[in-house]
């Protein structure tokens, strides 16, 4: 089975700096993951995606975030957050070869706060 | 594209009551998936359609949850008798077999009291 850990349930960052989100994924077979968005009352939006090639990916509003399977990580990063970038943050497992067929194992959230 | 619409935005209720929260995926998906989340638990997959059949429905928590999809435009989710257990938010998402990632309507805020 798949399980997905975000190991920081609140995240506080200044704004025009860098901020990781980190999360790591259990999974016995080949992963595709995912970073969606939640922004206060709206649904979740996808920020990007890794599902084969190069490992660091390159997603809306300037976030990128970089496979490592070694270490079973998929961490999420921006070089400088907007206070606009105040949101939750879900990290998504899925092991289904098949698009649209998959279903997705979500971490628990992050919550990133931008102090301005 | 007007995305994934649900409704209504929020409800509010007494329990033992029945509540229908609605989907309308988007067009040409033939997926369609029922999350929802609490700040308990977090997000949990309910249930998920291809082409208007339920494929799983192991996440469904007992049987006073049902869903149906019966065509491709719409989907509900009905609660019957409800309980303040059940209040959460109730998030609808449609796929493609063509594209990976889920498009998330706005969400259902459910409350029970």
């Amino acid at each position: 089975a798949q399980s997905v850990t975000q190991l920081d349930s609140q995240v506080p960052v200044f704004e025009e700096a860098p901020v990781e989100l980190r999360c790591n994924y259990s999974s016995s077979v080949s992963v595709y993951l995912f970073w969606y968005v939640q922004y206060p009352n709206q649904g979740l939006q996808l920020l990007l995606k890794y599902l084969s090639g190069s490992t660091l990916v390159k997603g809306i509003n300037g976030f990128e975030a970089e496979f490592n399977k070694s270490q079973t990580s998929f961490h999420l990063r921006k070089p400088s957050v907007h206070i606009s970038d105040t949101a939750e943050y879900f990290c998504a497992v899925s092991d289904s070869p098949r698009a649209g067929s998959y279903q997705l194992t979500f971490g628990k959230g992050t919550k990133l706060s931008v102090i301005p | 594209d007007a995305g994934v619409i649900q409704s209504p935005r929020h409800e509010v209720t007494e329990m033992g009551q029945e509540v229908t929260l609605r989907c309308k995926p988007i067009s040409g998906h033939d997926y369609l998936f029922w999350y929802r989340q609490t700040m308990m638990r977090g997000l949990e997959l309910l249930i998920y359609f291809n082409n208007n059949v339920p494929i799983d429905d192991s996440g469904m928590p007992e049987d006073r949850f049902s869903a149906k999809m019966p065509n491709a435009s719409f989907s509900t989710l009905k609660i019957q008798p409800s309980e303040p257990r059940d209040s959460a938010v109730y998030f609808c998402a449609s796929s493609s077999h063509k594209v990976y990632g889920y498009t998330f309507g706005s969400g259902t805020r459910l409350t029970v009291v």
